[in-house]
This record gives structure tokens, sequence and C-alpha cells, in this order.
């Protein structure tokens, strides 16, 4: 179970161009999830917080006008690049956040997307 | 503010055991996560702390000591294809996380 699918795995795109990338709880419903950003030989820093029915919340220095998140429903998150520059080229990860028994949160991920801009 | 230390690269030898630290300092702390990367790979959930002490899952372990702000993985009967990144992260804030830079571990035979 908490099976997370990201859709496309690899997408290259031209600079100046917008890519969308989805994200998909597939056995389950997810009412928050997230979405980081890893470049090369670093760890993942959290962009926002996708919220079902909401705005997303962004962390600090993410630009949401540039990283448009929408979860329009309780199993798709979908991430839209806009006007992308080579130095946004990273790999984008999800994730969905699921209750424990104990009332804690465990966040499952999906397989990444990898973006390259050119 | 918001700190995850771990080393940067580790190497041990098959069938080995080797002991991955992670110190943190943060402002909030919901428990702590130990995760594996595969390069190109989303991170695959290991083991979660959120009380003091030693918790065992098969090869791994996982201790924690919230007074110290320290947290280590254990890796035991160590194998090939545990060659990966080992990632600490702190949950904070109910449900976020933030993550360590990662250990990248190297087995050899």
């Amino acid at each position: 179970g908490a099976v997370v699918s990201q859709h496309p795995s690899w997408v290259i795109c031209k600079s100046g161009t917008s890519v969308k990338i989805e994200c998909r709880s597939l056995d389950f419903q997810a009412t928050t999830m997230f979405w980081y950003r890893q470049f090369p030989k670093q760890s993942l820093m959290l962009m926002a917080t996708s919220n079902e029915g909401s705005k997303a919340t962004y962390e600090q220095g993410v630009e949401k006008d540039k990283f448009l998140i929408n979860h329009a429903s309780l199993t798709l998150s979908t991430l839209t690049v806009t006007s992308a520059h080579p130095e946004d080229s990273s790999f984008y990860i999800c994730s969905a956040r699921v209750e424990r028994t104990s009332g804690s949160y465990e966040q499952y991920f999906g397989p990444g997307t990898r973006l390259t801009v050119t | 503010g918001q700190n995850i230390d771990q080393p940067t690269e580790m190497t041990a030898t098959e069938g080995a055991i080797v002991q991955i630290n992670c110190t943190y300092q943060t402002s909030g702390f919901n428990g702590l996560f130990w995760y594996q990367q595969h390069a190109g790979e989303a991170p695959t959930f290991l083991s979660y702390n959120v009380l003091d002490g030693l918790e065992e899952k098969g090869r791994f372990s996982s201790f924690l000591s919230r007074s110290k702000g320290y947290s280590y993985l254990l890796l035991k009967e160590l194998q090939m294809k545990d060659s990966a990144s080992y990632l600490c992260a702190v949950g904070y804030n109910t449900d976020k996380l933030i993550f360590g830079t990662g250990t990248r571990l190297q087995v050899f035979p």
C-alpha cells in the first residue's frame, strides 16, 4: 500500500517554456502532498506543501508564481514550472502524507521527475 | 535555525557493520526518520524514532537520543545493494520533514 507515482519520470524542455509534473497517490487518498527539489549530490529541499482544495504553502525563498501547485483532488497534485530556465534543472520529488495509527505522520515518496532545461 | 549534520561519505566492506551518525538542531521535533536513496531514485523509508532508544528492524537499527540531538543508523551484514545514500530527516510542524545532506555509503566486496 501507499504507492505514489509521478509523471513524467524525466522531461527535457527549452528555456522559457512551462512544464507540468503530476503526483498521484495510487491506492490511498492524500489531503496533503509535499514537493521537494534535489540538486546533484545534495539533499531534498522542501519547496511547498500542497493541500487538497486550498492554496499551497511555500517555503521561504520559493517563488509561488514560478512554481504553480494545484491539488484539485485527493489523489492528484501538480507542479508547474513556469518560464523554466536552466537553473531550474533538478530532480523534483513529491510525497504524500499518511497518518499512522499512533497519530503521527509519515511521508511516502514518488519516484521523482528529472527536469532538464536547455 | 534548522541544522542537520551527517558525514558526507562512508565506505565499508561486504558483511561488515557500519554506523551512520546524525546530529540535529531544529526548532521543533516530531520524530527522526531515516531514508535510503539510490542514485536517481526517490527515498524509501527505513525507520522512525520518536522516543529515546534503539529500534531494530532486521539488518537495520536506529537509535535516538533527544537530549543530545543525536541519532544513528546501524547497518549489519552489509550487502552490495546497501550502497546508497542514507538521509536523516527530522519531522517538525506536525508533518513536515527537514532533511540532512545525506551520507553516501559505498560497500566493497
